[in-house]
């Protein structure tokens, strides 16, 4: 079945660090990939997306592309900021048609 | 404002107790979703709609019931059978149940059971 493994945290950064956080995923066919962002005691909110191999999303400086041939959906952000600090969740939604989640990625900037 | 309530933010319940968590979308999404997040976890998916009067069980629906009588509405009813119900609880809807299709969450209710 639709799998998402993404980078263990906590990760915490100084403000205006580069931010990588990995994602893979196993899944048939052509998934739809998400970044979700879930700040502390909310819902999560669309971050980014990306619906097929080659794609680039982005959203408030943060940015993911779609590799099809190493099956990767990493998120990137040039410069962090103390606001940025959420958890992030990357997912799939494929052959299924349901979002299959990672297990998140708490990040903390410190100022 | 269009957008997805949840009601309470909090909720407590004896152990024994049904309890029923709300949510109201006014998207006019065809599609809605419930998940449960537990502590440094993702989240799992109890049961969804993709149109009313319908609805499936999804990878942990045993001790949860839902109930989608109208389109804008998904009423999750936590039952005395769910054995370890404490959890952060996040209704989600999308325009139609598909590929590519975002969903859009709710704020969530964190149940606690005393």
């Amino acid at each position: 079945g639709d799998s998402v493994t993404q980078m263990e945290g906590p990760v915490t950064l100084s403000e205006e660090a580069f931010l990588t956080i990995n994602c893979t995923y196993t899944a048939t066919g052509y998934p739809s990939l998400f970044w979700y962002v879930q700040y502390p005691g909310e819902g999560l909110q669309l971050l980014l997306k990306a619906t097929k191999a080659d794609d680039k999303g982005s959203n408030k400086g943060f940015e993911a592309t779609y590799r099809k041939e190493t099956t990767s959906f990493h998120l990137e952000k040039g410069s962090v900021q103390v606001s940025d600090s959420a958890v992030y969740f990357c997912a799939l939604s494929g052959s299924a048609r349901q979002l299959t989640f990672g297990s998140g990625t708490q990040l903390t900037v410190l100022p | 404002d269009g957008g997805i309530t949840q009601s309470p933010k909090y909720l407590f319940r004896k152990e024994g107790q049904n309890v029923t968590l709300s949510c109201e979308q006014n998207l006019n999404h065809d599609a809605m979703y419930w998940y449960r997040q537990d502590p440094g976890q993702g989240l799992r998916l109890i049961y969804y709609s993709q149109i009313v009067n319908d609805f499936q069980k999804g990878d942990i629906a045993e001790g949860y019931s839902v109930s989608r009588e109208k389109k804008e509405s998904f009423p999750l009813t936590v039952t005395s059978a769910q054995k370890n119900p404490t959890a952060f609880y996040l209704c989600a809807s999308s325009i139609a149940g598909g590929l590519n299709n975002e969903q859009f969450f709710g704020p969530g209710t964190r149940l606690t059971v005393l």
